[in-house]
């Protein structure tokens, strides 16, 4: 019941920017599209959300479609230390994260 | 200061016990939630509670019990372990249950049953 459905894996050169589509093709009005990391085996780290707008903030940006249905986070310089599996999500009020299978990101040098 | 904090780290333990685990937050949110996830890293809500209200309450064994003496507490006490429940257990939190307000996570319980 993930909703979402992202590559499974992605490679990105140290310093280039990064992008990781995400396909919700499904996404109703009311649903959030959140995106989480998750470092070896650390804790999921909130990342970034948005609804309609595109949205920044001081780790990536995210470009969400004007028809909702895809959703791209851009990690602007990606670093070694951003290599993580990244989950893409679409959540609305009472509803919890449903986390699918995600993608990896390697960062190389 | 940890936003969300779990307690124990690892848990190593026989078939048939009981064991705890504690999750507190000090960031003065109302919702809390624990997840589980698996040996194929598949992280799957289990329950959620709102103001120590059970809100959600996932289709999971009835061994599985939360507890929230209070708003910043939620703690999760394991019946009777069988060799299933080996998985890493994540707390987390949000201000309440919008969909607007995202969760923050602990940094897991590595339960591992013999």
């Amino acid at each position: 019941d993930a909703k979402t459905t992202q590559p499974p894996s992605m490679d990105c050169a140290e310093g280039r920017a990064a992008n990781l589509p995400c396909n919700h093709s499904t996404i109703s009005g009311n649903e959030y599209v959140y995106w989480y990391r998750q470092i070896h085996s650390q804790g999921p780290q909130y990342i970034i959300h948005g609804l309609k707008n595109n949205e920044t903030n001081e780790m990536a940006s995210l470009i969400i479609t004007e028809d909702r249905k895809s959703s791209t986070l851009i990690l602007p310089h990606a670093t070694l230390r951003d290599t993580a599996v990244y989950y893409c999500i679409v959540r609305v009020t009472g509803n919890q994260f449903y986390f699918g299978t995600g993608t990896s990101l390697t960062v190389i040098p | 200061d940890t936003a969300v904090s779990q307690t124990p780290k690892y848990l190593v333990t026989q078939m048939g016990n009981d064991k705890s685990i504690k999750c507190e937050q000090n960031l003065g949110h109302d919702t809390m939630y624990w997840y589980k996830q698996d040996s194929k890293k598949f992280l799957k809500i289990m329950f959620s509670y709102n103001n120590k209200e059970l809100i959600i309450n996932e289709t999971v064994p009835n061994r599985f019990s939360p507890k929230s003496p209070d708003k910043a507490h939620l703690n999760l006490h394991i019946n009777s372990l069988e060799l299933g429940d080996s998985a890493v257990y994540f707390c987390a939190s949000s201000r309440s249950d919008s969909g607007n307000q995202p969760q923050h996570f602990g940094d897991g319980t590595r339960l591992s049953i013999l």
